[in-house]
């Protein structure tokens, strides 16, 4: 148990469908992450939340949509998807600004499969 | 090119060591790090340098860091079974962000 949950661990949608991955963290930390993951790519930094603000976008399309509640919290709103962006999303959250040193604790991750 | 390089393949023999190579390109990366995935898991840390130091061995697990270079490798003595996993490397960018490889996949054959 890694102290991050990530539902549902998989997911099957369409591409007019709305859906919504959750990432929860008992851990205390201050700053939570989503990554995709896909084949043989490194894995891409989507968001970054510090102390509940997006301090991170890194040119992700609009159609994916971050929430941060809390900073146990996070979501990713899923809107009208392409079939590219099936892949392995990863939550991760760590306790930022202990010096330069950033251990990240990951989520299982949502397997997503976009028809 | 990618930040963070790492070739995608490693297979092994049961009880041989395995050597996973990586490059980086900031300079200014003051902790090197290395995750392993097991199969439908997310990332575990597995072990981390500081960028001061040029080795450091945590028992079968043996990291070096060649600064001048950026190389930075990961050796697994005695591998077994249970090592079969994706292994990335990844380096600091910030107190907050770290910039991952593709991962390895290393597969222990018997």
């Amino acid at each position: 148990e890694t102290g991050v949950t990530q539902t549902p661990r998989h997911l099957v949608m369409g591409m007019t469908n709305k859906k919504s991955l959750k990432c929860e963290q008992h851990l205390g930390h201050n700053a939570m992450y989503w990554y995709k993951q896909s084949a043989k790519k490194p894995l891409e930094l989507m968001f970054v939340y510090n102390f509940k603000e997006q301090t991170e976008n890194n040119s992700v399309p609009s159609r994916f949509s971050p929430e941060c509640p809390n900073s146990s919290h996070l979501f990713l709103h899923l809107h009208t998807l392409q079939p590219e962006d099936s892949a392995l999303y990863l939550c991760a959250s760590s306790q930022a600004g202990s010096g330069r040193y950033n251990e990240q604790f990951f989520g299982p991750g949502t397997r997503l499969t976009v028809l | 090119g990618e930040d963070v390089e790492q070739s995608l393949f490693l297979s092994v023999r049961e009880g041989d060591s395995s050597v996973i190579n990586c490059t980086y390109t900031d300079s200014s990366s003051t902790y090197l790090y290395w995750y392993k995935q097991e199969p439908g898991a997310g990332l575990q840390l597995l072990t981390y340098i500081f960028s001061n130091m040029d080795m450091k061995q945590d028992q079968r697990l043996t990291v070096l860091l060649n600064k001048k270079d950026k190389h930075l490798s990961l050796r697994i003595a005695d591998t077994q079974t249970g090592d079969s996993a994706i292994y990335f490397c990844a380096e600091s960018r910030s107190d907050y962000k770290l910039s991952f490889g593709a991962g390895t996949t290393v597969t222990v054959r018997a």
